[in-house]
């Protein structure tokens, strides 16, 4: 069984540039979340998807936005990127259901320079 | 909104020893579960322990235990005979349980806990 995967590992960027991270799910798993993990910090909900629809969304601006595909990989899009945008970005992946884990991917670190 | 609070930024033991990671949280709702995430360096994220609030009994694992206290709102995790490998940040995670909505995790701020031989 293959665990949460994403990619890059790292990516360093500019002040206004767009970046686009990637996570592929955990076998059999429907549902995506996205997290943003400042330095020192715990992680902050983004937005999840189900089925290909966004259902739910933390306190983040419109200029993050997401996809999820038909294989339940999914996109995290970041534009106009700030400086405070630096962070570990963190993927996890479950089955729908109260009494499912999330299994989180090993994140991808974005600096913003 | 939910929040979680952990108050104790950085935890140290020795190994063979026990240690308490403390964590309280804050909701109005009666349904919603709790969990323990530990982060080591190699940055993923892993499920410790999870309790249902429902649950009078405290949940177990191995070396690992909560004490919840829901009338207070309390939820803290003792890990026994403490292994080098347990170094590690560890997150203090909410999640509602109520149907409908998205299952986001709350966490709190983390625990850094060191490991001495």
């Amino acid at each position: 069984e293959t665990g949460v995967t994403q990619s890059p590992t790292h990516l360093i960027k500019t002040r206004g540039q767009q970046v686009t991270l990637r996570c592929s799910s955990q076998s059999g798993h429907n549902t995506v979340s996205w997290y943003q993990q400042a330095l020192g910090q715990g992680p902050q909900f983004i937005f999840q998807y189900y089925r290909e629809e966004e259902n739910g969304r933390g306190n983040f601006p419109p200029r993050f936005s997401g996809l999820q595909f038909p294989n339940y990989s999914s996109e995290l899009n970041v534009n106009a990127l700030e400086l405070d945008d630096s962070a570990l970005y963190l993927c996890a992946s479950s089955m729908t259901g109260f009494y499912n884990e999330q299994f989180f991917g090993p994140g991808t670190r974005l600096t913003v320079l | 909104a939910q929040t979680v609070t952990q108050s104790q930024p950085e935890m140290s033991v020795q190994e063979a020893e026990t240690v308490t990671l403390s964590c309280t949280y804050d909701t109005s709702e009666s349904d919603y579960y709790l969990f323990w995430y530990k982060q080591p360096p190699s940055r993923q994220m892993i499920l410790v322990i999870r309790q249902e609030a429902y649950k009078q009994q405290n949940a177990t694992e191995n070396r690992f235990s909560v004490n919840f206290q829901k009338a207070a709102k309390s939820f803290s995790l003792k890990i026994s005979d403490s292994q080098l490998g347990d170094a590690a940040m560890y997150f203090c995670a909410y999640r509602r349980g109520t149907q409908g909505g998205s299952e986001k995790l709350v966490f709190g701020k983390g625990t850094k806990l060191t490991v001495n031989p």
